[in-house]
């Protein structure tokens, strides 16, 4: 099946850093890739749909400014988490969406640790 | 969407079949059932989806009852590399649409040696 690969699988930052997690569909073009959020013994939540070459769509209580997302190509989508703190410690995971066939594929995920 | 009800948690043996319920009974004409699971700190993999005939594949089976009410995915020789989350989606369109999936809770498979 479809691969997407996502990186870095955890990263520790100091609070008021910024992060980048990096997104790629390695051999499909995804228009559309989607972040979802999860923290411990919770289901993943969606916060924000990526499109390609248009701003990103932000779930209800997801803060654009936080979360900045890029999806500048079809292989492509960013999740850059502005001045981090401790309570955007989580596990992130983003899917991409091949339309050759008829399902979701997911990255690996990224722990994100703010101290 | 329609809403999906699964039992929190599950225990198997290894190497007997696991079946994992789940119920979707405002499920619409054209919703399909996906199933996916989530091994612990891994992103979630997709298993197996249906409409309403019954599907196989190499890692599962899905059973769709008739009235399409509930479904049972069914994982013939159950090993502890099985031990993850599984989540049963009900959505409109094949591949989640313009939308993302939405995650319910699901089925903590555990099982045992």
């Amino acid at each position: 099946g479809a691969v997407v690969s996502q990186h870095p699988s955890r990263v520790i930052c100091k609070s008021g850093t910024s992060v980048k997690i990096e997104c790629r569909s390695l051999d499909f073009q995804a228009t559309t890739m989607f972040w979802y959020r999860q923290f411990p013994k919770q289901s993943l939540m969606l916060m924000a749909t990526s499109n390609e070459g248009s701003k990103a769509t932000y779930e209800q209580g997801v803060e654009k400014d936080k979360f900045l997302i890029n999806h500048a190509s079809l292989t492509l989508s960013t999740l850059t988490v502005t001045s981090a703190h401790p309570e955007d410690s989580s596990f992130y995971i983003c899917s991409a969406r091949d339309y050759r066939e008829e399902k979701l594929f997911f990255g690996s995920g990224t722990q994100l640790s703010v101290l | 969407d329609a809403k999906t009800t699964q039992p929190p948690s599950m225990d198997c043996a290894e190497g007997r079949a696991a079946n994992l319920p789940c119920n979707h009974s405002t499920i619409s004409g054209n919703e399909y059932v996906y199933w996916y699971r989530q091994i612990h700190s891994q992103g979630p993999q997709y298993i197996i989806h249906g409409l309403k005939n019954n599907e196989t594949n190499e890692m599962a089976s899905l059973i769709i009852t008739e009235d399409r009410k509930s479904s049972t995915l069914i994982l013939p020789h159950a090993t502890l590399r099985d031990t993850a989350v599984y989540y049963c989606i009900v959505r409109v369109l094949p591949g989640g649409g313009a939308d993302g999936l939405t995650f319910g809770k699901g089925t903590h498979l555990i099982i045992q040696p």
